[in-house]
């Protein structure tokens, strides 16, 4: 089955500053990837993804890009705000399937 | 995307009992899953519910343990059977949004529970 991987676990950034987040996954039919950002005591609520068929999407100060050979996608945050500071989990759906990576802690320092 | 409440938002239960979480859409979803969260662990599907057909369990979790109601499509209860100290977790509920083409889930705010 699908395998998701995560890194870093832990984040940490000066506000103002870039974070990226990386994902790898095994299934090659894998062909849907959201991203998820869950604040403490909340849900986590989807805030981009992606498809196989698209290399790079973008919006505002975050951007997902995926490269397909290599099975590996990447969340990207432009300055970064306080609020930013959460748990990321990056996914990939695969036959109806969605896998969750194990999760970044990111944190922004003001 | 679709609205999702969850009650309880927290309990905190002894040992052996049982405690039934709902699930409420604002919208008729085909889909449902129950997700659980284990403290600082990532997300595991423990069920999807479809309405008029059993729920589907995943490897680990099974009907005895979380019977899952689904008798519309709005609507949905986990309950957790027989609980001890290791089934503390937060409960998540999500819906696939059926109107597009990927599987778009959305999810519900938790339900918090401790078992003493």
């Amino acid at each position: 089955g699908e395998n998701v991987e995560q890194h870093p676990s832990t984040l940490s950034v000066q506000e103002g500053d870039s974070a990226v987040i990386k994902c790898t996954y095994s299934d090659s039919a894998s062909n849907y990837f959201p991203w998820y950002k869950q604040e403490l005591g909340k849900g986590p609520q989807l805030i981009i993804d992606i498809r196989s068929n698209v290399g790079e999407k973008k919006d505002q100060r975050i951007a997902v890009t995926l490269n397909k050979t290599a099975k590996h996608f990447s969340l990207h945050i432009t300055e970064t705000q306080p609020e930013d500071s959460a748990v990321y989990f990056c996914a990939a759906t695969s036959y109806d399937k969605v896998i969750f990576g194990p999760g970044t802690s990111l944190s922004v320092i003001p | 995307s679709a609205v999702i409440s969850q009650k309880p938002s927290r309990d905190i239960c002894q040992r052996g009992t049982s405690l039934t979480i709902q699930c409420q859409v604002d919208s008729q979803v085909t889909m449902m899953f129950w997700y659980r969260q284990q403290p600082g662990q990532s997300l595991t599907l423990i069920a999807t519910a479809n309405q008029g057909s059993e729920a589907t369990y995943e490897s680990g979790f099974v009907i005895d343990k979380f019977p899952i109601s689904r008798p519309n499509l709005t609507f949905s209860t986990l309950t957790v059977s027989n609980m001890s100290p290791e089934d503390s977790s937060i409960y998540l509920c999500s819906v696939e949004d059926g109107q597009r083409t990927y599987n778009e889930q959305f999810f519900g705010p938790g339900t918090r529970l401790t078992v003493l």
